[in-house]
């Protein structure tokens, strides 16, 4: 069975860029989650999505944050601008439904924001 | 609010030796979850082990078994028989049954294993 699978696993930008990072999960999970990890710390959710449905984004900063997940599956994170802060991993993970409680990540991506 | 704390920033053991991993949480919620997570360097999350919260007895994985203390709010790792493999972070998470599924991490120990 092929995990979660993210690309690009680096990228480096200049401030005020757009990046997009891409995820798709194991096949048959409907719940997708990013998440946000700082050097030194744990990971903190971005935005939880059911099915195409994001239902969880109230740690997403929308003012230069967007994600979406059109059919259900694969997603795209993107920041628009980047700032420096951004610089992170980020991951994402996935699970069968979100009662599973099981979540299973990604490689990640670190992104630099020069 | 729920936390999670991991105040040991970095462990190291001898290969072969035991070693113990602490973490601290806080939930009012009576039913949750708790999990041990190993993020080798490539950065792959890999679930080491869960528990859940009704449950009374420990939970164990080979090599790995938790000191699950409910009173306490402690929920510590244990890893017996370390190998150079072993070595990672090893992040403490907990989530609620309340709807929300939502992780919170701890800040992570990274444990080293000296040959």
């Amino acid at each position: 069975e092929a995990g979660v699978v993210q690309s690009p696993r680096y990228k480096i930008i200049e401030k005020k860029q757009p990046v997009a990072f891409w995820c798709n999960p194991i096949s048959g999970h409907n719940t997708l989650y990013w998440y946000r990890q700082n050097l030194g710390q744990g990971p903190e959710l971005l935005i939880r999505y059911e099915n195409e449905e994001a239902v969880d984004d109230s740690q997403l900063p929308k003012d230069r944050f967007s994600a979406e997940r059109l059919k259900g599956v694969d997603s795209t994170l993107k920041i628009q601008p980047a700032e420096l802060g951004d610089s992170a991993v980020y991951l994402c993970a996935s699970s069968i439904r979100p009662s599973s409680y099981e979540q299973y990540f990604g490689p990640g991506t670190r992104l630099t924001v020069t | 609010a729920q936390t999670v704390t991991q105040s040991q920033p970095e462990m190291s053991v001898q290969e072969a030796e035991t070693v113990t991993l602490s973490c601290t949480y806080d939930t009012s919620e009576s039913d949750y979850y708790l999990f041990w997570y190993k993020q080798p360097p490539s950065r792959q999350m890999i679930l080491v082990i869960r528990q859940e919260a009704y449950k009374q007895q420990n939970a164990t994985e080979n090599r790995f078994s938790v000191n699950f203390q409910k009173a306490a709010k402690s929920f510590s790792l244990k890893i017996s028989d370390s190998q150079l493999g072993d070595a990672a972070m090893y992040f403490c998470a907990l989530t609620t049954t309340s709807g929300t599924y939502k992780y919170i991490f701890g800040t992570g120990t990274r444990l080293k294993v000296l040959a």
